[in-house]
C-alpha cells in the first residue's frame, strides 16, 4: 500500500521550454502532497506544500510563477516547471501524505534541461 | 535552524560485512526520527521510524538506534549485499500532524563491493 507514481521519469527538454510533471497517489487519498528538488550528491530540499483545492505554499526562496503547481483532486498533483533554463536540471521528487507526518515518496522524475 | 548532519559521507564496504552511519540532528520539537534508503535515480524509501521513547528498531538487517538525550541516531548495516549500495538519509520530523517539517540529512552513500 501506500504507492506513489510520477510521471515522466526522465524528461530533455529545451531551454525555454516547459515542462509538466504528474504525481499520483495510487491507492490512497492524499490530502496533501510536498515537492521536492534534489542535485546530485545533495539531500532533498522542500519546494512547496499542496492541500487539495487550495493553493500551494512554498519555501523561501522558490519562484512560484517558475514552479506551477496544481492539486486538482485527491491523487493527483501536477509541478509544472515554465521556462525552463539549464539551472533548473534537477532530480524532482513528490510525495504524499494522508494527513499525519509520514510521507510516501514518488520515484522522483530526472528533469534536463539543455 | 533545524539541521540533521550525517556522517560519514560516504563509505566502501566489502560485501557481507557489517557498517554502521551515524546521524546528529538538532530539531525542535522533536518527533520522530527516520531512516530511509534511496537506490539512485529513485525516490526515498523508509526503513525505520523510531519516536522519543523508542530506543531501537530493527528492520530485517537493518536496526537503527536513538538517542534522544545526545541526539544521535545511527543505523546499523549487517551482513551487507551488493544491494544495500545507495545514499541512506536520516530525516527528523519536527512538529506534529499537518504543521510538522521534515529536516534531511545530507545522505551516507555506501557502496558495497565484492
Amino acid at each position: 500500500g501506500a504507492v506513489v507514481s510520477q510521471h515522466p521519469s526522465r524528461v530533455i527538454c529545451k531551454s525555454g521550454t516547459s515542462v509538466k510533471i504528474e504525481c499520483r497517489s495510487l491507492d490512497f487519498q492524499a490530502t496533501t502532497m510536498f515537492w521536492y528538488r534534489q542535485f546530485p550528491k545533495q539531500s532533498l530540499m522542500l519546494m512547496a506544500t499542496s492541500n487539495e483545492g487550495s493553493k500551494a505554499t512554498y519555501e523561501q526562496g522558490v519562484e512560484k510563477d517558475k514552479f506551477l503547481i496544481n492539486h486538482a483532486s485527491l491523487t493527483l498533483s501536477t509541478l509544472t516547471v515554465t521556462s525552463a533554463h539549464p539551472e533548473d536540471s534537477s532530480f524532482y521528487i513528490c510525495s504524499a501524505s494522508v494527513g499525519g507526518d509520514t510521507q510516501y515518496f514518488g520515484p522522483g522524475t530526472r528533469l534536463t534541461v539543455l | 535552524k533545524n539541521q540533521v548532519e550525517q556522517s560519514p559521507q560516504s563509505l566502501i564496504i566489502l560485501e557481507g560485512k557489517n557498517c554502521t552511519l551515524q546521524c546528529n540532528y538538532t530539531v525542535s520539537p522533536f518527533s520522530n526520527l527516520r531512516w530511509y534508503k534511496q537506490d539512485t535515480g529513485r525516490g526515498p524509501v523508509s526503513l525505520t521510524i523510531m519516536t522519543f521513547s523508542e530506543n531501537t528498531k530493527s528492520n530485517g538487517r537493518y536496526t537503527a538506534t536513538l538517542d534522544a538525550d545526545t541526539k544521535q541516531s545511527s543505523l546499523h548495516i549487517t551482513a551487507s549485499q551488493l544491494s544495500d549500495s545507495a545514499s541512506y538519509i536520516c530525516v527528523v520530523s519536527a512538529g506534529s500532524g499537518t504543521a510538522s517539517k521534515l529536516t534531511f540529512g545530507t545522505g551516507t552513500r555506501l557502496q558495497v563491493t565484492l
